[in-house]
């Protein structure tokens, strides 16, 4: 069984530019979840979908972050503008469906500079 | 007052000693505990879950669950330095509504 597909694994980019990441959960799962992880802490949720509806974004910077997953299956993250602070490892995880044990993808390590 | 809370790292044991992590987590409503395993610079690797009070053994780990303390552990029987990685604590449910909430990890380093 394929496990969670994420890309690009590496993205260097300057303040104030966009970038988008991209994520394919394993086969059937209807929950997706993206989570942020700074240097020495741990994962911490941004947005989490069921099927292609938004279940808990209260974390989410909504004025530079967005996500989408419109057929219920793979999803987008997007940052406009980048900060510097946005510098993490970007995390999709999912799972058969919500409370279910999450699995994660490989994670975008994203440098702002 | 962190949500889920780790016992501070490094930790550091000698080969073959019983490794002992620790979470501790406020809410008291909360349903599912994990705890995964994450390499530097690799994603994070489920190792146990546990629902209920108690013990719960899968080979050299066993997760110990104390709702009433609002405590959980992973204990590390016979360590290996390939047991070296960053252990994360994760609590699901309660007033969280599923959402999974993290600790900010326990760095295990298991010395030859």
């Amino acid at each position: 069984e394929a496990g969670v597909a994420q890309s690009p694994r590496y993205k260097i980019i300057e303040k104030r530019q966009s970038v988008a990441f991209w994520c394919n959960p394993i086969s059937g799962h209807a929950t997706l979840y993206w989570y942020q992880q700074i240097l020495g802490q741990g994962p911490k949720l941004l947005i989490q979908f069921q099927n292609n509806g938004v279940v808990d974004d209260s974390q989410l910077p909504k004025d530079r972050f967005s996500a989408e997953r419109l057929k219920g299956v793979d999803s987008t993250l997007k940052i406009q503008p980048a900060k510097l602070e946005d510098s993490a490892v970007y995390l999709c995880a999912s799972s058969g469906w919500s409370g279910d044990t999450q699995y994660f993808g490989p994670g975008t390590r994203l440098t702002v500079l | 007052q962190k949500e889920v809370e780790q016992n501070s790292g490094p930790l550091s044991v000698p080969e073959g000693a019983i490794a002992s992590l620790n979470c501790t987590y406020s809410d008291r409503g909360s349903q599912s505990f994990f705890w995964y395993r994450q390499y530097s610079g690799k994603s994070p690797e489920l190792i146990m879950s546990i629902y209920s009070n108690g013990d719960k053994e899968d080979g050299r780990f066993t997760a110990q669950l104390n709702k009433a303390s609002q405590y959980v552990s992973l204990l590390i029987r016979d360590s290996q330095p390939s047991d070296s990685a960053t252990y994360l604590c994760a609590v699901n449910g309660g007033n969280q509504g599923g959402k999974l909430i993290f600790g900010q990890g326990t760095e295990l380093s298991v010395k030859p």
